[in-house]
């Protein structure tokens, strides 16, 4: 049974590129969360997805941020024009049933972008 | 405003005690609070969940509790080994459908 799989593990970018990270779920898993971890602080949560939609955005960025989830293939969040801020750990998780179900949820081991 | 606490961000304790984490939030009203392990580099592993109607819930050597009048959780790991040494983060979801809210986490490392 394959974990939660993002890739790739370590990207780098300079300043103004794009960044698109890559997370395939657990089997049978329909729901896809993003979080972004910064040195010493918590995990945060970013965007929720179930496959072909965004159920909640609340806590991602209004610009250079967005996420998919298509019907076929590995969700994906994609940040443009990278700035030095947005360097840290993305972690991506999966679980059967949403938000609210009282599932715990299955992490990635992670993508660190590091922006030059 | 709301907040999720973990008391101690490192823990150092000798190998064969028990480790003890507190998880404490302020202005939340959680349906239940899970308890997950970090290690460098790695993604976060569910340890437990625990349900607000819940006092306590075990598994192998750990244990959490759950208090919703203190507005508290223990995570407690009994004859602790050095491979427990990892950060435990605690995680909670508000009432109704949204997000995980995670604590910063404490770091422990069980001396041998």
């Amino acid at each position: 049974n394959a974990g939660v799989m993002q890739n790739p593990r370590h990207l780098v970018r300079r300043r103004g590129q794009e960044a698109r990270l890559r997370c395939s779920p657990m089997k049978g898993h329909s729901h896809v969360y993003w979080y972004r971890q910064l040195p010493e602080e918590g995990l945060k949560f970013m965007v929720y997805l179930q496959k072909e939609n965004i159920i909640d955005e609340s806590g991602m960025p209004k610009e250079r941020f967005s996420a998919e989830f298509p019907k076929e293939g590995p969700s994906i969040l994609r940040i443009q024009q990278v700035v030095r801020g947005d360097s840290a750990a993305y972690f991506c998780a999966s679980s059967p049933t949403g938000q609210g179900a009282n599932q715990p949820q299955h992490f990635g081991d992670g993508t660190r972008l590091s922006i030059l | 405003s709301q907040k999720i606490e973990q008391n101690s961000e490192a823990l150092n304790i000798q190998e064969g005690k028990t480790a003890t984490l507190t998880c404490n939030y302020t202005n939340y009203s959680p349906a239940y609070l899970q308890w997950y392990r970090q290690d460098p580099g790695r993604g976060p592993v569910f340890l437990l969940l625990i349900r607000e109607n819940e006092k306590e819930k075990r598994k192998e050597r750990l244990k959490v509790t759950f208090d919703t009048t203190l507005k508290q959780s223990l995570f407690h790991i009994t004859a602790s080994q050095p491979a427990d040494s990892a950060t435990y983060l605690c995680a909670l979801e508000n009432s109704g459908n949204t997000p995980l809210v995670f604590g910063k986490g404490t770091r422990l490392s069980v001396i041998a």
